[in-house]
């Protein structure tokens, strides 16, 4: 098993520019997760999803967008970037509710805005 | 809201040392609580989990109790290697999220010198 992949691993984008982060994960979980890590300020989540075609937000949700339109997959979209949104982001998922949650964390995007 | 607060970083230590990183939480209800280890390059890996209270979390040499009257979950190791120098998160999840949110502290780095 690939567990959680993420694609691309970097990237550099102008100011007003948009890209789609995209992850997938082959543990046939319900739950995803986008987060995003900044220095100092551990792991904030951005957007989630409980399963295929429904998406809620995290704590940051303003200037993503989500999409779960299959149950593997969970794409985070910026849609004109902002040198704000530099950051390193994870995706997660997990196939538990309740307290005994394990998130399984893919290899993470660098993505500098300029 | 729930919250974690860990010992800020960083911690040089030198193999062979005893290693203790703090970590508080404030929770309602009774949240399940983590330890995720961040090694260069790479995602959160989950390092060890507690439950209920008094449970003992162990990985690797690492360990953590779930206080409940100090609301604490120290992670200790006896005498650490090169090979855990990395980012140390300490996590909550608590079981009143529909989505078994993870509240993540800031992260503590730690370096270990041979």
């Amino acid at each position: 098993n690939a567990g959680v992949t993420q694609t691309p691993k970097f990237r550099v984008l102008k100011t007003g520019q948009s890209m789609t982060l995209l992850c997938a994960q082959d543990m046939n979980h319900e739950y995803m997760y986008w987060y995003r890590q900044d220095p100092g300020m551990g792991l904030r989540l951005i957007h989630y999803s409980v399963g295929e075609g429904t998406t809620a937000k995290g704590e940051v949700p303003d200037g993503y967008n989500v999409s779960r339109l299959k149950k593997q997959n969970f794409l985070l979209g910026l849609e004109s970037a902002a040198p704000s949104q530099t950051s390193v982001y994870f995706c997660a998922s997990s196939s538990t509710s309740g307290s005994y949650n394990e998130q399984f964390f893919g290899p993470g995007t660098r993505l500098t805005v300029l | 809201g729930d919250s974690v607060t860990q010992m800020e970083g960083p911690v040089t230590l030198s193999e062979e040392a005893f290693l203790t990183i703090n970590c508080t939480y404030t929770a309602t209800g009774y949240p399940s609580l983590f330890w995720y280890v961040q090694y260069p390059g790479e995602g959160l890996q989950l390092l060890l989990k507690a439950t209920k209270a008094d449970d003992k979390g162990s990985n690797k040499g690492f360990e953590a109790t779930y206080r409940k009257e100090t609301t604490s979950f120290h992670l200790e190791k006896g005498s650490v290697q090169v090979s855990d120098s990395a980012v140390y998160f300490c996590a909550l999840s608590d079981d009143y999220s529909s989505a078994s949110k993870i509240i993540f502290g800031s992260g503590t780095r730690l370096s270990i010198r041979p």
